[in-house]
């Protein structure tokens, strides 16, 4: 079954950091751009960073740039998410995406079960 | 950057009815624009990318218009368990991506 599975989010006072993980299985990790999206609660979808199947490429939201860390291992088919000085404003349900290609459009066509962050003191 | 918007921001519909969900982009965007069918505590699930390919498994009552800045999301037949809130996402600026705020089709 192809399907990613997230881990590490919690309680964080603000200032604080935490380490998500997404572990992939059913597909083959390596060759698959993946995602970090994330939802407030009560809110609508935002995206907040992107990784390349190799790694080359990183990209970042506005909101999170300097302070999230995307990185994976394919060794361990894991995705990571490093999120230091956490803001209030970034309690979100976390979710991993993977981005498939068709054409030339991209999609997000499987996604974790989110793993929730909140921050406060 | 690519901001996205969607009307209405809720509807209320009854089963059988035919619902239509708009989508429009800051600037044009050509057709990468994907729409996304969440439930309360689940992951969205992919319904349409390209603005109008329909993804595998997905039921032929959805289709997905549109162009430039203006994008629709019908259901031609509203079913129970279409009840749920639906995103549009531009990928036109890819790996830079861009969710609208979504609109939540309720049980009148």
């Amino acid at each position: 079954e192809v399907q990613l599975v997230e881990s590490g989010g919690g309680l964080v006072q603000p200032g604080g950091s935490l380490r998500l993980s997404c572990e992939a299985s059913g597909f083959t990790f390596t060759i698959y751009n993946m995602n970090w999206v994330r939802q407030a609660p009560g809110k609508g979808l935002e995206w907040v960073s992107y990784i390349g199947s190799s790694s080359s490429t990183i990209y970042y939201a506005d909101s999170v740039k300097g302070r999230f860390t995307i990185s994976r291992d394919n060794a361990k088919n894991s995705l990571y998410l490093q999120m230091n000085s956490l803001r209030a404003e970034d309690s979100a349900v976390y979710y991993c995406a993977r981005v498939i290609i068709r054409g030339n459009h991209d999609a997000f066509d499987i996604w974790g079960q989110g793993t929730t962050v909140t921050v406060s003191s | 950057d690519i901001q996205m918007t969607q009307s209405p921001s809720s509807l209320s519909a009854s089963v059988g009815d035919r619902v239509t969900i708009t989508c429009r982009a800051s600037q044009s965007i050509s057709s990468y624009l994907n729409w996304y069918q969440q439930k309360p505590g689940k992951a969205p699930k992919l319904l349409i990318y390209a603005a109008s390919s329909l993804e595998s498994g997905v039921p032929s009552r959805f289709s997905g218009s549109g162009s430039g800045t203006d994008f629709t999301l019908t259901i031609s037949s509203l079913r129970p368990e279409d009840f749920a809130t639906y995103s549009c996402q531009q990928t036109y600026s890819s790996p830079l991506f861009t969710f609208g705020p979504g609109t939540k089709v309720e049980i009148k």
